[in-house]
């Protein structure tokens, strides 16, 4: 079966390190996604990550080990705008199998 | 630049009405989706396809029906709502293929079905 796993809520601190992690088993692999969704919006694309290892976007990055299931996602220097659900989603062949989001909290 | 444009964006609806959801991009993009979201769970697709006049049906199709008689347009009709509808849909629209191919979503459609 199709399984994406993400921590349901994490609360971090303005300025700090976050690290948002995802695990998935899936049948087939082509590349995983992040993306952020602002509640009562749409979702925006953050990051994508085929290959192994760490991809590095401005304050935000994305890991990623396929051979363990594996991918996290780590924001630096918070900011409260980055107040939002972060979702893990996985492409196999055309579709893309979206885990659950995880609803980060920032507190001044 | 419009992307996706995705209309309504509330609806209420009574058991048993039936509506269509609009969908349209203006990328040219040949991959388009539809999705529900609901609390708690991740995006699930409801219906697909992969260009002008061929669709295919996602994880949750039961209810709904799509067609797509061009590369525009992408509309999702609920034939009988049932309150296990209520839901905030989004069309989402990318290229098809293995690289990295984002998907744009539209802004939703929060629908409640009484």
């Amino acid at each position: 079966g199709q399984n994406i796993d993400q921590p349901t809520e994490m609360t971090a601190t303005e300025g700090a390190i976050v690290q948002i992690n995802c695990t998935y088993q899936t049948s087939g692999f082509n590349g995983l996604f992040w993306y952020q969704q602002h509640a009562g919006e749409a979702p925006t694309f953050l990051s994508y990550n085929v290959l192994d290892g760490l991809e590095e976007k401005g304050r935000f990055s994305s890991f990623l080990s396929r051979s363990k299931g594996y991918s996290y996602l780590l924001l630096k220097e918070l900011q409260m705008k980055d107040s939002a659900s972060y979702l893990c989603a996985v492409r196999a062949d055309y579709q893309l199998i979206w885990g659950a989001g995880t609803k980060l909290i920032i507190k001044p | 630049n419009a992307g996706v444009t995705q209309t309504p964006k509330f609806q209420v609806l009574k058991t048993g009405q039936s509506m269509t959801l609009q969908c349209a991009q203006d990328m040219n993009h040949e991959y388009m989706s539809w999705y529900r979201q609901d609390p708690g769970m991740g995006l699930r697709l409801i219906h697909y396809s992969v260009g002008a006049g061929i669709t295919d049906q996602g994880e949750v199709p039961n209810g709904y029906n799509v067609s797509r008689s061009t590369t525009e347009d992408f509309p999702l009709r609920l034939l009988s709502a049932a309150p296990s509808q209520t839901s905030v849909y989004f069309c989402a629209s990318n290229l098809p293929g293995t690289d990295n191919t984002e998907a744009f979503f539209g802004q939703g459609t929060r629908l409640t079905v009484v």
